[in-house]
This record gives structure tokens, C-alpha cells and sequence, in this order.
């Protein structure tokens, strides 16, 4: 079935440790975006993607980085956690002005 | 840039009254507003969208208005039910831009 598919749901990680959210689309959507939100808070755009090895910082400063090698796959790292970071983060993508369909989700905790 | 305004930051309605979200934006040059619900815990989810060439649009109980001249848009429920209570975004999308902006959100909540 054609979806937005966002791995872990749930992470807890300790403070320090590298981690990689993972977002995968099976719809050939070009365009990618990951943002940051507090539960039934603003969305907050943290970076997109136009396309493969195209990558732009959004509007929310970040310490995450993205790649874009392969048109369905937007994986998001953060190099070294810290509580900051808590928070949920959410996928989204969309094929040229259609409409933006969000992944579920992952749910963040650094303790 | 583009700059979203969302009002109310919440609502509160009786069940089967009317509900309405308030949205301005900046840049005229902006060809597309669509609206968003998030229910607890789930994904935003499009619920309705207009596009500058159209003034209005109905889906069954939810119709959105936009008025280019004065830079506003609008979410108007009707009859509200229970299930309708979670928290609705707007945005626009300036032409050619690649990004949404999204308003601040409104959380509505259905009394019974």
C-alpha cells in the first residue's frame, strides 16, 4: 500500500549516542520534509528535499542532518543527542504542487 | 517571506454549533491553502484545500473561503460532532516555492 512509513516509532536514548530516523515513501513523491513538533504544538520545518542529493535547511534552526540519495528515502541523524532533541518528529512528502501527505511519526526522548 | 497567522489558539463550541478558524497571510503572491487535522497522538491529515482561482469550497459539513483581497482564509465546520474536536492547521504556499507555511494551530474542542 502506497504510504509514508517512519521507523522507530518510539526511540528513549541516552544522552550522546548518534541516531538516525528513518522515513521511507512508496508513492514516487520528489518532494521530502521533516519537521519538529511538541505534541499539538506548531510544526516546525527542519529540512527538505527537492529531490535526490538535494537537501535545504528549513525554518527551524536544527543540529540534524539529512541525506537524499534514493527518491524514496529521507533519513534524519542527529550526530550526538541531548534533551533538547526531545520531541516528535514527523515525515512528510508530496509530488510537485499535490498534496502533502505526513508520515506517523517518531516520538524522541533523550534522557 | 511568507508569515501564516492562525486564530483562535483554541475553541471551545457546543456539539452541533458552528466552528470557525481564522487565517491571514503575508504574501500575495501565495496560490495555495490547504487545511490540516491532527487528532491525539495521530499525523496531520489534509481535510480540505482551496486554491486562489476558487473564492469557496464545500465538502459535506467543513468549507474553506478565501479572500485574496484582504489575505485571509477561513475554516467554517457546521453541525459539529465529538470527533471533530482535535487541532486544525492552516497553510499557504507561495507560487513556485517548494514549502507549506503553516499557521500556529487552532485546538477545537467539541462539548457535548
Amino acid at each position: 500500500e502506497a504510504d509514508i512509513y517512519q521507523t522507530p516509532r518510539y526511540l528513549v536514548i541516552g544522552t550522546g549516542k548518534k541516531i538516525t530516523l528513518e522515513c521511507s515513501q512508496t508513492m514516487g513523491h520528489d518532494k521530502m520534509y521533516w519537521y519538529q513538533q511538541d505534541p499539538g504544538m506548531e510544526l516546525h520545518l527542519i529540512h527538505y528535499s527537492y529531490g535526490v542529493n538535494s537537501t535545504e535547511k528549513g525554518d527551524l534552526s536544527s543540529e540534524s542532518t539529512v541525506s537524499r540519495i534514493r527518491t524514496e528515502h529521507f533519513p534524519l541523524t542527529l550526530e550526538s543527542a541531548r534533551p533538547s532533541h526531545t520531541s516528535q518528529y514527523l515525515c512528510a512528502s508530496k509530488l510537485g504542487t499535490d498534496t502533502q501527505y505526513f508520515g506517523p511519526g517518531t516520538r524522541l526522548t533523550v534522557l | 517571506g511568507e508569515n501564516v497567522e492562525q486564530h483562535p489558539s483554541t475553541l471551545s463550541v457546543q456539539e452541533g454549533d458552528s466552528a470557525v478558524i481564522k487565517c491571514t497571510y503575508s504574501d500575495s503572491a501565495s496560490n495555495y491553502f490547504p487545511w490540516y487535522k491532527q487528532e491525539l497522538g495521530k499525523r496531520p491529515q489534509l481535510i480540505i484545500d482551496i486554491r486562489s482561482n476558487v473564492g469557496e469550497k464545500k465538502d459535506q459539513r467543513i468549507a474553506v473561503t478565501l479572500n485574496k483581497t484582504a489575505k485571509h482564509f477561513s475554516l467554517h465546520i457546521t453541525e459539529t460532532q465529538p470527533e471533530d474536536s482535535a487541532v486544525y492547521f492552516c497553510a499557504a504556499k507561495v507560487q513556485g516555492a517548494q514549502k507549506l507555511v503553516f499557521g500556529q494551530g487552532t485546538r477545537l474542542t467539541i462539548n457535548p
